[in-house]
């Protein structure tokens, strides 16, 4: 079946614009989570989606970056007024019910803050 | 918040050889270990998961756990070159991975 889908693949920004990233989960996974990975580093948790519940945004890095799940189904991660250090690959993963630590990752959008 | 150490630096091993890798983490009360793999440019693919202590072979793969020392491994057996890849350790837990810089490994035809 389909895996997890993110658009843009690459996405060139000005600092200062606002940006949105999106993520289309495994059809039928319950939990979506957005990670970040910027050169050289791990990867570094934002934002965990359970089904209808209050998304746990504790990994987010300040208040620019919201994101939102409509339907239960697609993400949308949302950057304002981007900053150079915004600049890495922001990877989407969701898991079945039940298991959220079985996580499968999406291909990334690559965002670049000039 | 969960530490995930993977010290060592690039690894490069022999074709046939074994690749050994290690990570260590902080949370003495995680359950659940992981190991991805991600090749240049792309995106991380789980390839173990390990839960017991002990070893957990699949393939040419085996993941070891001990909790006690808060230790686990991923050993390659006979490496192929479509084995260069970096490979991520991460801990599960509050619904979210706490992932290791990674270890690139390079196998050498």
């Amino acid at each position: 079946g389909a895996g997890v889908s993110q658009s843009p693949s690459n996405k060139v920004t000005e600092k200062g614009k606002d940006v949105e990233l999106r993520c289309d989960p495994i059809s039928g996974h319950t939990a979506l989570y957005w990670y970040r990975q910027s050169l050289g580093q791990g990867l570094e948790f934002l934002i965990y989606f359970q089904g209808n519940s209050a998304p746990d945004k504790s990994g987010l890095p300040s208040d620019r970056f919201s994101a939102e799940r409509t339907g239960g189904s697609v993400s949308t991660l949302t950057i304002q007024r981007t900053q150079q250090e915004d600049s890495a690959v922001y990877l989407c993963a969701s898991s079945p019910q039940g298991r959220t630590d079985t996580q499968y990752f999406g291909p990334g959008t690559r965002l670049t803050v000039l | 918040q969960k530490e995930v150490e993977q010290n060592s630096g690039p690894l490069s091993v022999p074709e046939g050889a074994i690749a050994s890798l290690n990570c260590t983490y902080s949370d003495r009360g995680s359950q659940s270990f992981f190991w991805y793999r991600q090749y240049s440019g792309k995106s991380p693919e789980l390839i173990m998961s390990i839960y017991s202590n002990g070893d957990k072979e699949d393939g040419r793969f085996t993941a070891q756990l001990n909790k006690a020392s808060q230790y686990v491994s991923l050993l390659i057996r006979d490496s192929q070159p479509s084995d260069s890849a970096t490979y991520l350790c991460a801990v599960g837990g509050n619904n979210r991975l706490a992932f290791g810089k990674g270890n690139q490994v390079v196998v050498i035809p």
